[in-house]
């Protein structure tokens, strides 16, 4: 069973431009959250989607945006990079908005912005 | 606001010995999840233990065994018999107990090397 695909790996954006980051979430799984990883701010949760809708939510500006597809892929959207913006993003995958359900990972796009 | 705190930004052990991280979290909800994740260079969070609030007895999976001490909210790891695949960062992380998928909430982690 293949695990959760997110593409590209890496990414160099210039400040100003957007970015769209990808996410397959285990096959089933319907449950997709994004969580960005930098060395001062640790793991912090962007967004959970769940059946195409976004049910929580991070304190995260306006410009993080993400949304998810019927075959449950989601993406995310991040306009007008900033500098700080460069981080490891991270998506996880759960089978159902059910008690504790494990959260698998991927292997995270590696966003650097110049 | 549920905090996570590990206080070991880095630990080392040498190889087939016991190392144990330290975890605490401050949480005012009677029941909750934690969890240890371990993020090898390869950066794929991968999920080590995991412990029910609710259960008191403390959660082992073959070399991983966590101490977790309800009153005092902490939730230690402990790696018996230390391995060279086992170097790498490990999260704890806390999860609120819901029916719906509420967000991880991570601690900023421990680096463990492991030596040969």
């Amino acid at each position: 069973k293949a695990g959760v695909t997110q593409t590209p790996r890496y990414l160099i954006k210039t400040r100003g431009q957007q970015v769209t980051l990808s996410c397959s979430p285990i096959s089933g799984h319907r449950s997709v959250s994004w969580y960005q990883q930098t060395p001062g701010q640790g793991l912090q949760f962007l967004f959970e989607y769940f059946s195409e809708t976004q049910r929580n939510k991070g304190n995260f500006p306006g410009r993080f945006s993400g949304r998810q597809f019927s075959n449950s892929r989601s993406e995310m959207n991040v306009s007008t990079l900033e500098l700080g913006d460069s981080a490891l993003y991270l998506c996880a995958s759960s089978l159902a908005r059910a008690f504790g359900t494990e959260a698998f990972f991927g292997q995270g796009t590696r966003l650097t912005v110049v | 606001a549920q905090t996570v705190t590990q206080s070991q930004p880095e630990m080392s052990v040498q190889e087939a010995e016991t190392v144990t991280l330290s975890c605490t979290y401050d949480t005012s909800e009677s029941d909750y999840y934690l969890f240890w994740y371990k993020q090898p260079p390869s950066r794929q969070m991968i999920l080590v233990i995991r412990q029910e609030a609710y259960k008191q007895q403390n959660a082992t999976e073959n070399r991983f065994s966590v101490n977790f001490q309800k009153a005092a909210k902490s939730f230690s790891l402990k790696i018996s018999d230390s391995q060279l695949g086992d170097a790498a960062m490990y999260f704890c992380a806390y999860r609120r107990y819901t029916s719906g998928n509420t967000p991880l909430v991570f601690g900023k982690g421990t680096r463990l090397s492991v030596i040969a």
